[in-house]
């Protein structure tokens, strides 16, 4: 399985809007709505923002937003904070119990 | 409230084995499926296993034959026994309580460091 693939970075101003695309094939972004989106400050452990694409859990700013059109998934930041600056991954189910993460976004706020 | 916590991390050369651990408090992970996640120094995540409710068992290519996914349900402890390590098995190792298909909630993660 190769990890899926996400701009290495993206940046904006305090306020902005940011997107995150993540690519994938058939066998996973495209062919299941089972993508989910992580957000990892340095030195911390990843925390769960989106999952089934488009779904927020309890906790997570209507500020980001996930989408999926074909083999791509989106996150989008709307209205930037500082304590958004982190990285983040992209995450698909694969079939057959397997799991493919993205390379990882790193977000700047400028 | 969920907490995870690993331990079993260390230094080994090539070759070696280690079991990582992971204790579960505020849910039984007996219900729920179980995954490892690893993280190389700089660079992405990367799935390793998984162990379902129902105690099937799935591992990521890199790691097929080599590591071993069990729990307890009793210690409610979810461990992963890797063997044969290698260098580029170096990485921080995290577990997470799945839900659906997605990794709900994740450790502080466990250094493991396999170098000569």
């Amino acid at each position: 399985q190769s990890a899926l693939t996400q701009p290495r970075s993206v940046s904006g101003s305090p306020g902005q809007s940011v997107t995150i695309s993540c690519t994938g094939t058939s066998s996973d972004v495209g062919g299941y709505n089972y993508v989910s989106w992580y957000q990892q400050h340095p030195g911390k452990a990843p925390k769960f923002m989106i999952y089934d694409v488009s779904k927020r859990p309890s906790g997570v700013p209507d500020r980001f937003s996930g989408s999926k059109s074909g083999n791509t998934a989106s996150l989008a930041i709307s209205g930037l904070q500082a304590e958004d600056e982190a990285d983040y991954y992209c995450c698909s189910y694969a079939g057959s119990y397997t799991w493919v993460f993205g390379t990882g976004t790193k977000v700047t706020v400028l | 409230e969920v907490q995870l916590l690993e331990s079993g991390g260390g230094l080994v050369q090539p070759g070696e084995y280690l079991r990582l651990s992971c204790v579960a408090s505020g849910f039984t992970i007996s219900s729920y499926a179980m995954r490892w996640v690893r993280q190389a120094p700089g660079k992405g995540l990367e799935w390793v296993s998984t162990i379902g409710s129902g105690g099937g068992t799935y591992y990521a290519d890199s790691v097929k034959g080599r590591f071993t996914i069990s729990r307890d349900n009793s210690k409610n402890t979810l461990y992963l026994q890797m063997n044969s390590l290698r260098v580029d098995d170096t990485a921080v190792y995290y577990c997470a309580k799945g839900n659906g298909y997605y990794f709900e909630y994740w450790g502080q993660g466990t250094l493991v460091t396999v170098s000569s």
